[in-house]
């Protein structure tokens, strides 16, 4: 167990619908990330956020949107939904920003049909 | 652009022996490599990382060999044991100097497999 909490773990919608995908970093965290990871496909980056603020971006869509609240917990917001967002949604977190040793939750499968 | 790359799908290996995992990258402004385990419905965890500046890095059955100048790097395992199997990622970031050390470029994953 990482410590670092997802939900939901399954979610499957319909193209065009809005999701919001939760993360409860592990106690003490103040970074938060999210990846993507396509089928058959590496964990592609795509935004972190530190105690709140904004801290790196990576190829995220326009359609995705993300926050960092007053609790460190972290919402990744998908609109407009198309089906090749389907995939899974990784959150991981670290205290700081060090080396790169991130702990990753199990994820949200996310399905769009 | 695939900067960096994990060309073997799989790899499979007999229980006792010794596990290669290679990684290759093309960005020659990564400062720091590491290898991430996946279990089947977990999400990744941390294994070995090394810093550009070395060329080894050792953790009990765990070694990471970097060679900067032909921008490869291999893990290996010895002896390789069944709960080793896994899906293994290599992964690079650009260091500090303004960026994100948790920005990682991941390769796709290797699936490895430990015979008993």
């Amino acid at each position: 167990d990482s410590g670092v909490t997802q939900t939901p773990k399954h979610l499957i919608t319909a193209t065009g619908q809005r999701v919001t995908l939760r993360c409860s970093p592990r106690s003490g965290d103040l970074s938060v990330y999210w990846y993507q990871q396509s089928l058959d496909q590496g964990l592609q980056f795509l935004i972190q956020y530190y105690n709140g603020e904004e801290r790196a971006k990576g190829n995220i869509l326009e359609r995705f949107s993300a926050q960092q609240f007053p609790d460190l917990h972290s919402e990744l917001n998908l609109s407009s939904l198309e089906l090749g967002d389907s995939a899974l949604y990784f959150c991981a977190s670290s205290v700081v920003d060090g080396t790169g040793e991130l702990f990753f939750g199990e994820g949200s499968r996310l399905t769009v049909l | 652009d695939q900067q960096v790359k994990q060309n073997s799908p799989s790899l499979s290996v007999q229980e006792g022996r010794i596990s290669i995992l290679n990684c290759d990258y093309t960005n020659s402004m990564f400062d720091y490599f590491l290898w991430y385990k996946k279990y089947p419905a977990e999400g990744p965890t941390f294994l070995i990382s090394i810093s550009s500046i070395k060329d080894k890095n050792e953790d009990g059955r765990f070694t990471v060999f970097l060679n900067k100048s032909a921008k490869h790097l291999s893990l290996h395992i010895v002896p390789s044991q069944p709960g080793d199997s896994a899906v293994y990622f290599c992964a690079a970031n650009l260091g500090g100097g303004g960026t994100s050390y948790g920005k990682l470029t991941f390769g796709q994953g290797t699936i490895l497999t430990v015979h008993p």
